[in-house]
C-alpha cells in the first residue's frame, strides 16, 4: 500500500520566492519519523530535516521548514529565499518505529527560475 | 572521506552476468540499508543490516538478489543473471542508530545491455 503520496510531480518558483512541497502519509503507527532528501541531478540524496511524531514543534533547519499537521498526516516542506541551486528532487520518506525500511514518496521535481 | 562510498559508480553488463555492487558506510555506523532507484521514480528498499542480527531482506525483489555484510562494515549486494529491468540506480545509506537520519552514497548505476 502506497504510504507516502507526493502529488506535485513538478514545482516551479521564482528565485528568493518561498514554495511549499506537500506530502502526506498514512500509518497507524503512533510512532514514526518524516524525512526530506534533496537529490540533485548528480544523483546524491541529500538528507534536509526530520520531524518525529511526537515533537511538539515544527522543525526547521535554515531556509527549510517542515509544516508538520499531524492530524492531516501531511509534512510539508517549506523553501524561502529560493536559490538557483535549490532546483532538484525532493522525496518526503517516512519510517515507522516498528519497522526496518523507509518509505520514499515518488518525489517533486523542483525547477527554480531567475 | 567520512561520507558512505560505493563501487563502482558506472558499470554495464550484459543480460544473464552475475554484478556485484560495495558499499562502505560511514565508520561506527551499526546500520545499513540497501535501496534501488529506477529511472525517474522513488526509492524502493531492497535490504537492511543492523549490527549483528539477522537481515531484513523483504524488500528483495527476487531470489537472484543478495546481500552480505562482512565484520559489520562493508557490504555487497550481488545479483546473479543480471535482467534488463534490474539497470537502475542502487543507492546504499548507513545510520548511527535505529531511527536516526540515514545517509546515502553516490549510488551505483547500472546498466544491463
Amino acid at each position: 500500500a502506497q504510504k507516502i503520496t507526493q502529488t506535485q510531480p513538478g514545482m516551479f518558483v521564482q528565485e528568493k520566492e518561498a514554495v511549499t512541497l506537500d506530502c502526506t502519509y498514512d500509518t497507524s503507527d503512533p510512532s514514526y519519523g518524516l524525512f526530506w532528501y534533496k537529490q540533485p541531478s548528480s544523483g546524491e540524496m541529500i538528507f534536509l530535516i526530520y520531524q518525529g511524531s511526537y515533537d511538539q514543534q515544527n522543525a526547521t533547519e535554515g531556509r527549510y521548514s517542515l509544516n508538520f499537521q499531524k492530524a492531516r498526516k501531511s509534512a510539508n516542506l517549506v523553501i524561502s529565499a529560493s536559490q538557483l541551486g535549490d532546483s532538484a528532487m525532493y522525496f518526503c520518506a517516512m519510517r515507522e518505529v516498528h519497522n526496518n525500511d523507509m518509505r520514499f514518496g515518488a518525489g517533486t521535481r523542483l525547477t527554480v527560475k531567475p | 572521506g567520512a561520507g558512505v562510498s560505493q563501487s563502482p559508480s558506472n558499470k554495464v553488463t550484459e543480460k544473464g552476468k552475475d554484478v556485484e555492487l560495495r558499499c562502505d558506510p560511514i565508520s561506527g555506523h551499526t546500520a545499513l540499508y540497501w535501496y534501488r532507484q529506477s529511472l525517474g521514480q522513488g526509492l524502493e528498499f531492497l535490504i537492511y543490516f543492523q549490527g549483528n542480527s539477522a537481515p531484513d531482506k523483504s524488500g528483495l525483489p527476487s531470489d537472484r538478489f543478495s546481500a552480505e555484510r562482512t565484520g559489520g562494515s562493508v557490504s555487497t549486494l550481488t545479483i546473479q543473471r543480471t535482467q534488463q529491468e534490474d539497470s537502475a540506480v542502487y543507492l546504499c545509506a548507513s545510520e548511527s542508530g535505529q531511527q536516526e537520519t540515514q545517509y546515502f552514497g553516490p549510488g551505483t548505476r547500472l546498466l544491463v545491455l
